[in-house]
């Protein structure tokens, strides 16, 4: 069956501008998470989807990040401003509640 | 809060070589501990899991055991082979309320030399 679904799977942007990444879940995954990769720095947590419950925004590092998750399915991760520190890559995954992730490939994102 | 140490990379090793990597955690309660791979070119995938002290995770030859007196959860493989070539990420997930995100170490790059 089909996995996570990451679009696009490579973003260069210029410094300043914003920049949307998706994700499409697996579907039926109640739960949707992102991270960020980042070289030496392994994966941060930025925010948690569960169901119908109030996300889990604890790792988000500054309010030009946001993400929103439409009809419990497709979710979008937003940058606005971005900045050179910004570049990473940027991971989703779902999950039923209590059972292993599963990840998609990324988006890589280059802030130049 | 949670936390998970891994050892420094990289790690280079030839094959049949036998492997362990270290991870520490620590975690409030009785977390679930992971290890993640991350084959080049490719997303991350669970390798195995252990949910309570004293279980042992296992898959392709690998194994952790979930150790609560020493809170270290490493990976072991007594005989690598190149395709294990990855980076290997350790992890755990506490229960608390419906938050179950997992917190991951930093990640330890393998190379396994013909």
């Amino acid at each position: 069956g089909a996995g996570v679904s990451q679009s696009p799977s490579n973003k260069v942007t210029e410094k300043g501008k914003d920049v949307e990444l998706r994700c499409d879940p697996i579907s039926g995954h109640t739960a949707l998470y992102w991270y960020r990769q980042s070289l030496g720095q392994g994966l941060e947590f930025l925010i948690y989807f569960q169901g119908n419950s109030a996300p889990d925004k604890s790792g988000l590092p500054s309010d030009r990040f946001s993400a929103e998750r439409t009809g419990g399915s497709v979710s979008t991760l937003t940058i606005q401003r971005t900045q050179q520190e910004d570049s990473a890559v940027y991971l989703c995954a779902s999950s039923l509640e209590g059972t292993p992730l599963h990840f998609g490939n990324g988006t890589r994102l280059t802030v130049t | 809060g949670n936390s998970v140490t891994q050892m420094e990379g990289p790690v280079t090793l030839s094959e049949e070589a036998f492997l362990t990597i270290n991870c520490t955690y620590t975690a409030t309660g009785y977390p679930s501990l992971f290890w993640y791979v991350q084959y080049p070119g490719e997303g991350l995938q669970l390798l195995l899991k252990a949910t309570k002290a004293d279980d042992k995770g296992s898959n392709k030859g690998f194994e952790a055991t979930y150790r609560k007196e020493t809170t270290s959860f490493h990976l072991e493989k007594g005989s690598v082979q190149v395709s294990d070539s990855a980076v290997y990420f350790c992890a755990l997930s506490s229960h608390t309320g419906a938050n179950s995100k997992l917190t991951f170490g930093k990640g330890i790059t393998l190379s396994v030399r013909p």
